[in-house]
């Protein structure tokens, strides 16, 4: 089992509607997590990051992180064209990002 | 423009020979690490730094190594490439303020026939 498990996808949402990206981790001592977007051909960047139970709401970004599930997702408001781009789960059992780990990603489609 | 710079952006290589991809920060940042990222497989550690003079081995560190003379040079070097090297590659670093968020250089596409 990977430790950072996500649908690849595709995931198509019609623009305008919300996006839910799903996450699993395996391990229960895990303490950081971490939603990085990539463009096509580009490197990633840290859009949120959550550290306890419950959501976390940036902008059109909310994080929601359940660790007795071991789940946490990403959900997008109002998707926009421009929110098409693959999404990456990252989970860290310390400080220190040599512990991060990610997921495969989920390639998102926002269809205009 | 403060951030990583990865050189080359890509590169096509015979098997068997040796390649440095070359990475330089300008953050200060103390932490570096190489990814490697293959599809269906997401980013997977090669190797890290946590401050100059240190190296560390991540998940998928065979076949590669690092130096870190200083804090803003990390270069990864393939001693002699196989194809299953065949990648591409990301160089990031972090600061200590924010140890797990990184920061990602462009990467280097790397193609070993």
């Amino acid at each position: 089992q990977k430790e950072v498990e996500q649908n690849s996808g595709p995931l198509s949402v019609p623009e305008g509607a919300i996006a839910s990206l799903n996450c699993t981790y395996s391990d229960r001592g895990s303490q950081s997590f971490f939603w990085y977007r990539q463009y096509s051909g580009k490197s990633p960047e840290l859009i949120m990051s959550i550290y306890s139970n419950g959501d976390k709401e940036d902008g059109r970004f909310t994080a929601q992180l359940n660790k007795a599930s071991q789940y946490v997702s990403l959900l997008i408001r109002d998707s926009q064209p421009s929110d098409s781009a693959t999404y990456l789960c990252a989970v860290s059992l310390l400080e220190g990002a040599q512990k991060l780990v990610f997921g495969q990603g989920t390639r998102l489609t926002i269809n205009p | 423009i403060a951030g990583i710079t990865q050189a080359p952006t890509s590169q096509i290589l015979a098997a068997g020979r040796r390649m440095t991809l070359r990475c330089t920060q300008d953050m200060r940042h103390n932490a570096m690490y190489w990814y490697r990222q293959d599809l269906g497989l997401g980013l997977r550690l090669i190797h890290y730094s946590n401050t100059a003079g240190t190296t560390g081995k991540g998940e998928v560190p065979d076949g590669y190594s690092v130096s870190r003379a200083n804090t803003d040079d990390f270069p990864l070097t393939l001693a002699s490439a196989v194809p299953s090297q065949t990648s591409v590659y990301f160089c990031a670093s972090s600061d200590e303020s924010g140890a797990n968020v990184l920061t990602f250089g462009a990467g280097s596409r790397l193609t070993v026939l």
